[in-house]
């Protein structure tokens, strides 16, 4: 079982839509949970940190996290073209274990 | 606020040779880590240094290693490079402890030919 586990994609949402990003993780210890977001050719770029269950809101983007289901995701709202990139989700145990990534596509 | 900067931007070495490759992290963080992301793939865990001791490694072979100097930047050293060592390299760094977000630099392309 791979520690940090993505659907690979592509998801592909009408703009305006909301776009739904799903991550489980195996490690019950795990403390801190990320969403990266990277575009094609750059470095991922932090979009939201949750550490405890629940949401958190930021803008258009919402992090929900279970850990007795072992489970976070990102929904983003209104999703507009330039959401297109490749998201990651990172787990922090004692050290960061990032996904795969989900590839999404904002179609106009 | 200066955020991580890497350098070079690209590398290109031929196999056998070895590759050194450098980080600078955001000013009052101690902590960096190293990650491989080949073409297409996802980003693979190198190395996690903190506060100048090295405090955990992926599975990658020995000849991948490194250093974090005292003013805490670092230093990612492949020896012996194979055309499969060619990657993005990642340097990311955060605040000390293993449970922080972590920000990355724009990384360095090493092409081996």
């Amino acid at each position: 079982q791979k520690e940090v586990e993505q659907n690979s994609g592509p998801l592909s949402v009408p703009e305006g839509a909301i776009a739904s990003l799903n991550c489980t993780y195996s490690d019950r210890g795990s403390q801190s949970f990320f969403w990266y977001r990277q575009y094609s050719g750059k470095s991922p770029e932090l979009i939201m940190s949750i550490y405890s269950n629940g949401d958190k809101e930021d803008g258009r983007f919402t992090a929900q996290l279970n850990k007795a289901s072992q489970y976070v995701s990102l929904l983003i709202r209104d999703s507009q073209p330039s959401d297109s990139a490749t998201y990651l989700c990172a787990v922090n145990p004692h050290d960061m274990r990032f996904g795969a990534g989900t590839r999404l596509t904002v179609k106009p | 606020e200066a955020g991580v900067t890497q350098s070079p931007t690209h590398l290109i070495k031929t196999r056998g040779q070895q590759a050194t490759l450098r980080c600078s992290p955001i000013s009052g963080h101690t902590s960096v880590y190293w990650y491989q992301q080949a073409l297409g793939l996802g980003l693979q865990f190198l190395l996690w240094y903190d506060e100048g001791e090295e405090r955990n490694r992926g599975n990658f072979p020995p000849r991948f290693s490194g250093r974090q100097f005292p003013n805490y930047s670092s230093e990612l050293n492949v020896n012996a490079l194979e055309l499969e060592d060619s990657a993005l390299y990642l340097c990311a760094s955060s605040f000390s402890g293993g449970n922080q977000p972590q920000h990355f630099g724009d990384g360095t392309r090493l092409s081996i030919l």
